[in-house]
């Protein structure tokens, strides 16, 4: 499968500021890409489809305002928390749509928001 | 709508025991179904896949999945744990469409002792 970085692994912010997050997609053309939040003990949840070029496609109840998501190229896509609250603090996870029906997941990136 | 339920959030099991993770699934048309194993702190990777075909499947590190379509289930086994399978482990659907979705199970976490 294709390798996926995040960066970064692990971010603080205060709350009211935004911050971005990165994911890059090494060795495979990135079309499509997910964005999820998983809360601690808890399973994954899917916030958004990102596709290249194109603008994202966000799960019922999740903020587009609050989450922004930007992919503009094959092997980028970013997701930027405006406005952090400590209710967002979360692991998110993103992974890139491949072949065969896999997804390749990226190793996640923890928000703290104080 | 798709959705997946995994039987057993905690389930331990003595090292050289039989591990059986349960997964029950929904769907409305032929699903593709997966299992992922997740490390503390870390993004996710796939154990093993069932699109179509042989609906016994064998994945990395020993673990197996049967894919039941007249029980709905596709239960995750390994003859004999190891200290290292320790982690927790969702269940996955995704619809045969050309969409690649992703539903969740909540989870399992595995403990192994000695």
């Amino acid at each position: 499968g294709a390798v996926v970085s995040q960066h970064p692994s692990w971010v603080i912010c205060k709350s009211g500021t935004s911050v971005k997050i990165e994911c890059r997609s090494l060795d495979f053309q990135a079309t499509t890409m997910f964005w999820y939040r998983q809360f601690p003990k808890q399973s994954l949840m899917l916030m958004a489809t990102s596709n290249e070029g194109s603008k994202a496609t966000y799960e019922q109840g999740v903020e587009k305002d609050k989450f922004l998501i930007n992919h503009a190229s094959l092997t980028l896509s970013t997701l930027t928390v405006t406005s952090a609250h400590p209710e967002d603090s979360s692991f998110y996870i993103c992974s890139v749509d491949g072949e065969r029906r896999e997804q390749y997941f990226g190793p996640g990136t923890r928000l703290t928001v104080t | 709508a798709q959705s997946v339920t995994q039987l057993g959030s905690h389930v331990s099991v003595s090292e050289g025991a039989l591990v059986l993770l349960r997964c029950n699934y929904s769907s409305s048309v032929p699903p593709y179904l997966f299992w992922y194993v997740q490390y503390p702190n870390q993004g996710l990777q796939l154990l093993l896949k069932y699109t179509t075909g042989a609906t016994l499947v064998k994945g990395i590190n020993g673990f197996e999945a049967e894919f039941k379509k007249s029980e709905t289930s596709f239960h995750l086994t390994k003859p004999s744990a190891h200290m290292s399978d320790a982690a927790e482990y969702f269940c996955a659907v995704s619809d045969s469409g050309g969409y690649n979705k992703l539903i969740f199970g909540a989870g399992t976490r595995l403990a192994v002792h000695p």
